[in-house]
């Protein structure tokens, strides 16, 4: 199975700040990477997919990079809406697999 | 729209049977691949298997040899059962619908079912 490293498991920052999520796959999935966001008591809804490829209705503030086998979700000028918890999935194979989740706070 | 939405009981026994349903609108499923992913209190995301749009199935091999997963398209329902269900089987289980190229990634998610394994 693939195993999808995401970091860091929490993070703080200020409104209107930039962040910056990472998920290191443990071997080429080929950009097939996507990025969920989850509400409390919700179920996920998808931002991303294709390592970088914005789902329709989702804000410009959200993107999707790769290098090798590290990706990154970066969230632009930091809202309120935003402190919520993230979670990156590979579907290049099966078993798809997910990261742990990182937990975003506002400060 | 499209919606997703599961239902089965919030409480099962230990050792017995989980049997859940996902009543999908908006979309056929012999158009789109419906998975079911689950998740524990406060905890990630697992995958559990799908049930392809040509009516063929795979799943987890965590989970393989307690797993099926059914459908009835007349009804627009996909069918999850799992058996020798144990406290760690305790989570909410989702039912999701694949992208519309079938690319594994999800598009559109249940609301949950909340199943707790006690007795």
């Amino acid at each position: 199975d693939i195993q999808m490293t995401q970091s860091p498991a929490s993070l703080s920052a200020s409104l209107g700040e930039t962040v910056t999520i990472e998920c290191l796959a443990s071997e080429d999935i080929y950009s097939n990477l996507a990025w969920y966001q989850q509400k409390p008591g919700k179920s996920p809804q998808l931002l991303i997919y294709d390592a970088s490829s914005l789902q329709d209705g989702v804000p410009s503030r959200f993107s999707g990079s790769e290098s090798g086998t590290q990706y990154s979700l970066e969230i632009n000028s930091l809202q309120s809406e935003d402190a919520v918890t993230y979670f990156c999935q590979q579907h290049h194979d099966y078993p798809l697999t997910f990261g742990s989740g990182t937990k975003l706070e506002i400060k | 729209q499209v919606q997703l939405k599961e239902s089965g009981p919030g409480l099962v026994q230990p050792s017995e049977t989980l049997s859940l349903t996902c009543t999908v609108s908006g979309f056929s499923l012999t158009s789109y691949n419906v998975h079911w992913v689950r998740q524990p209190p406060g905890k990630g995301l697992e995958w559990m298997g799908v049930m392809w749009s040509g009516g063929s199935t795979d799943y987890n091999s965590a989970l393989k040899s307690r797993l099926s997963i059914s459908r009835d398209t007349s009804k627009n329902q996909v069918f999850l059962k799992m058996n020798s269900l144990q406290s760690e089987d305790t989570t909410t289980y989702y039912c999701a619908r694949d992208s519309p190229y079938h690319g594994g990634y999800f598009d559109y998610w249940g609301q949950g079912v909340m199943v707790t394994v006690s007795s």
